[in-house]
This record gives C-alpha cells, structure tokens and sequence, in this order.
C-alpha cells in the first residue's frame, strides 16, 4: 500500500503548456504538502493544506495553483509552463497543523519543460 | 538565504565505520530539527528527529546530536551499512506559533552518503 502516490512519475511538456500532477495520501492525515527541488537540489516548500485550507503559499508564481478536493487530495495545476519550472515534484503528509513533524513523501514527480 | 546549510555534498565511508553527516542553521527560531534520508526516485523518508530542549537524540543505528549556541547538528551513523547509501537532508522548522513558527520545514540542499563495502 502506497501510503502517499503521485501521477505521473514522469511528465515531459512544451513550454506554454498546462498540466496537472495529482497527489493522494491514504494516512488519514489532514495536511498535505507541495516540494520542489530544482537543478541546485533545494527541497522547497510550496504549498500546504490543512482540511481544504490553504495554509502556507510561498512565494510561487500564480500560474501554480494547488487544488484539494478533499483532505487526502492535493492536486498541482501549472498553467503556462516555463523551461525554469523543469525540477522535480513532491508531495507530502503529515498529521496536524504543527508542530512540524514527521512528514511522508511521495515518490515525487520529474516535470521536464522542453 | 539558506537558512539550513549542509557544507558537505558527499561523505565517503567505509562499511562499519561510523558516519557523521553535518548541519549548520542561522535562524535562531528554529527550535526542531530533523534528518531525512532519500534513495534516487524516491521521496524522502523520515529518519530521526531532535527538539531543541534535548542535545542527543538515539535510535538504533542513528544519533542526532545538537549544539544550540553553534547553531550545529550532526548525524551519526555507527556502524555504517551500504544500504545506507544515499542523500540525507537535514530540515529544521520553528514551532513557537506565537512568534511566527509554523509547520513549515526548510531543508538543506543534502549530503550524499556512500558506504563502501
């Protein structure tokens, strides 16, 4: 089982596409999480939701908006790619809103901008 | 501003030998800490983690030692196993929600850990 997967492992686009990357967890937890890394390595968070809420929302460009339909989804929609968004995608869990803890990885999702 | 910084990007060692894997931070409101390890294509896995009102933290194989006033942490592996392999990152958050903490974790950029057998 799973405990947190992302569609698709792989995605390679044109730039000026949209594309989406989906994210689920069945922990059961209630806080769900957006990483990028880029070519430097740097793991940064995005996003976070709390049961639906928006929580954190750094400074990322709006063409990323992030979509959870409910507590065990987060989905990732990239509108208008860039060739500086190529890097690598993952989502996260954790149970609460703080303190920061534990958190569960997905595999993470190669985005590839040609 | 890497808040988080993990000078070393790899660290080679041999099989039974102990590890140590380094961290330094600058945020002064960062008050727990933890290490992640991660295998190509996969996520990062958590591994151990320390608050801020202990200096040694010990599981199994693994020790997380903290050094508050140096802003330092490090992680030692004793003995090392090839399966130890792999990125370790190091992340750190602020918990004190009344002075701006969150659940937010800044993570270093990591340390790729090669165990020879």
């Amino acid at each position: 089982d799973t405990a947190v997967s992302q569609t698709p492992k792989y995605l390679v686009t044109q730039m000026g596409n949209d594309k989406s990357i989906k994210c689920e967890q069945n922990l059961g937890h209630d806080t769900m999480y957006w990483y990028k890394q880029d070519s430097k390595k740097f793991l940064k968070i995005m996003f976070s939701y709390n049961n639906k809420e928006l929580i954190i929302n750094e400074t990322v460009p709006n063409r990323f908006s992030p979509k959870s339909p409910d507590k065990a989804h987060l989905n990732l929609h990239i509108n208008s790619l860039e060739l500086g968004d190529s890097a690598v995608y993952f989502c996260a869990s954790s149970q609460g809103i703080g303190p920061a803890g534990e958190q569960y990885f997905g595999p993470g999702t190669r985005l590839t901008v040609t | 501003d890497q808040q988080v910084k993990q000078n070393s990007p790899s660290l080679s060692v041999q099989e039974g030998r102990i590890s140590i894997l380094n961290c330094d931070y600058t945020n002064s409101m960062f008050d727990y800490f933890l290490w992640y390890k991660k295998y190509p294509a996969e996520g990062p896995t958590f591994l151990i983690s320390i608050s801020s009102i202990k200096d040694k933290n010990e599981d199994g194989r693994f020790t997380v030692f903290l050094n508050k006033s140096a802003k330092h942490l490090s992680l030692h592996i004793v003995p090392s196993q090839p399966g130890d392999s792999a990125v370790y990152f190091c992340a750190a958050s602020s918990t004190n929600f009344f002075q701006g903490g969150s659940e937010k974790l800044v993570f270093g950029k990591g340390t790729k850990l090669t165990v020879n057998p």
